[in-house]
């Protein structure tokens, strides 16, 4: 079974420039996440999908961050403008979904690991 | 909203020696406590993980132990061998709501020959 790919897999670039990444779940996972792992720290929820709706966007900084999933399969994750702060590995995740499993296991992709100089 | 404490943040042992990671939650409405481990490059995989109607659960040499009452969950890595280094990451949520998850800081676990 193939896992969840993500692309590019590094990225550099300025700040105030804009980048995006991709994401292709496992196949038949309903529910795909973002997450942004700061170097040290644990991975923190950016948006949450159920197929192609968002369950939860509580945790992304709109005026910068946008993401969509279209037709529920792959997805893309944009920052523009970046700060330098948003320097971070962008990890994928995807999951059955709660409602049809009995198990909350997340399936991560490799992450994309962004540098903003 | 939920917050986890994971402690140490570095851990070194000897090769064949136990290894033990604690954390502490706040939200007494989790009941769904995984760990994962992510190795260098990688994304974090699924360990091992425990809900809230049970102790402790073992899966081979790692098992993994709750108190509820003290909101206290711990990894228990035994006999630890060179492919356990890594970095692993406890975490909680109320089962009912994947989408809160919060993850442990991490602990980066480092095994001597």
């Amino acid at each position: 079974e193939a896992g969840v790919a993500q692309s590019p897999r590094y990225k550099i670039i300025e700040k105030r420039q804009s980048v995006a990444f991709w994401c292709n779940p496992i196949s038949g996972h309903a529910t795909l996440y973002w997450y942004q792992q700061i170097l040290g720290q644990g991975p923190k929820l950016l948006i949450q999908f159920q197929n192609n709706g968002v369950v939860d966007d509580s945790q992304l900084p709109k005026d910068r961050f946008s993401a969509e999933r279209l037709k529920g399969v792959d997805s893309t994750l944009k920052i523009q403008p970046a700060k330098l702060e948003d320097s971070a590995v962008y990890l994928c995740a995807s999951s059955l979904g709660l409602a049809t499993s009995n198990t909350g296991e997340l399936f991560f992709g490799e992450g994309s690991r962004l540098t903003v100089l | 909203g939920e917050n986890v404490e994971q402690h140490p943040s570095t851990l070194s042992v000897q090769e064949g020696d136990s290894a033990v990671i604690k954390c502490t939650y706040s939200d007494s409405a989790s009941n769904y406590f995984p760990w994962y481990k992510q190795e260098l490059g990688k994304g974090p995989q699924l360990i091992i993980d425990i809900r809230s109607n049970v102790g402790e659960k073992k899966d081979q040499r790692i098992a993994v132990t709750l108190n509820k009452t003290a909101k206290h969950f711990s990894l228990h890595i035994t006999e630890t061998q060179p492919e356990d280094s890594a970095v692993y990451f406890c975490a909680a949520t109320p089962y009912s709501s994947a989408s809160k998850i919060i993850f442990g800081s991490g602990t980066r676990l480092s095994i001597r020959p």
